[in-house]
């Protein structure tokens, strides 16, 4: 089944950038789309972005889009989300997750924009 | 893509045979899955093409629909199923979209 780790997660002010970092573990990553899917506090789901198994396609929310870079080591079995120009609204946890339909997921990493 | 989901919030108690409505604002053929979530925890997959039962999850949970309109339905609620489920089109790979979910409640 996998797992997945994220991490780099933390507290950011308005405008700064952070990166997440997600561990893969225990499926043949290179064969494998990966998603970031993030959940602000109390609410639903929202899918962030998803890159495919070689890195050659990239798609993002129209809420990240211009803000958010998706990327892939497959050497090193890593996903990573690039966050610039954060604002409160990128306030959530942030989950990284395998497949589509979702199949696995991490358990999050949590981002708060505050200043 | 647009998912409309309803009832947001559910109440009913051990034994009832509840259902989940989900609607896509364009058909989306049966490319839709759904996600049972419990507090602090990752969702879990439930459900994927519609009606198609992920490995390991109980037979009481079934699926139907196409096109624009889905529905989850639990026949004969148990305690574990009290939490919050999510329904997502992944028809269209430039963009997944979830429902805004329906929490579970017990009566």
């Amino acid at each position: 089944q996998g797992q997945l780790v994220e991490s780099g997660g933390g507290v950011v002010q308005p405008g700064r950038s952070l990166r997440l970092s997600c561990a893969a573990s225990g499926f043949i990553f290179n064969t494998q789309a990966m998603y970031w899917v993030r959940q602000a506090p109390g609410k639903g789901l929202e899918w962030v972005a998803s890159i495919w198994y070689d890195g050659t396609a990239k798609f993002y929310a129209d809420s990240v889009q211009g803000r958010f870079t998706i990327s892939r080591d497959n050497s090193r079995n890593m996903v990573y989300l690039q966050m610039n120009s954060l604002t409160s609204e990128d306030t959530a946890l942030y989950y990284c997750a395998r497949n589509m339909p979702l199949t696995t997921w991490g358990q999050g990493t949590l981002v708060t924009v505050s200043s | 893509i647009q998912m409309t989901q309803s009832p947001s919030t559910l109440s009913a108690s051990v034994g009832d045979r509840v259902t989940i409505t989900c609607r896509a604002s364009q058909s989306i053929s049966d490319w839709l899955a759904w996600y049972q979530q419990k507090p602090g925890k990752a969702p879990n997959l439930l459900i994927y093409r519609a009606s198609t039962l992920e490995s390991g999850v109980p037979s009481r949970f079934s699926g139907s629909g196409s096109g624009t309109e889905f529905t989850l339905t639990i026949s004969s609620l148990q305690p574990d199923d009290f939490a919050t489920y999510y329904c997502q089109q992944y028809a269209s790979y430039s963009g997944y979209t979830f429902g805004r979910g329906t929490k579970l409640e017990i009566k």
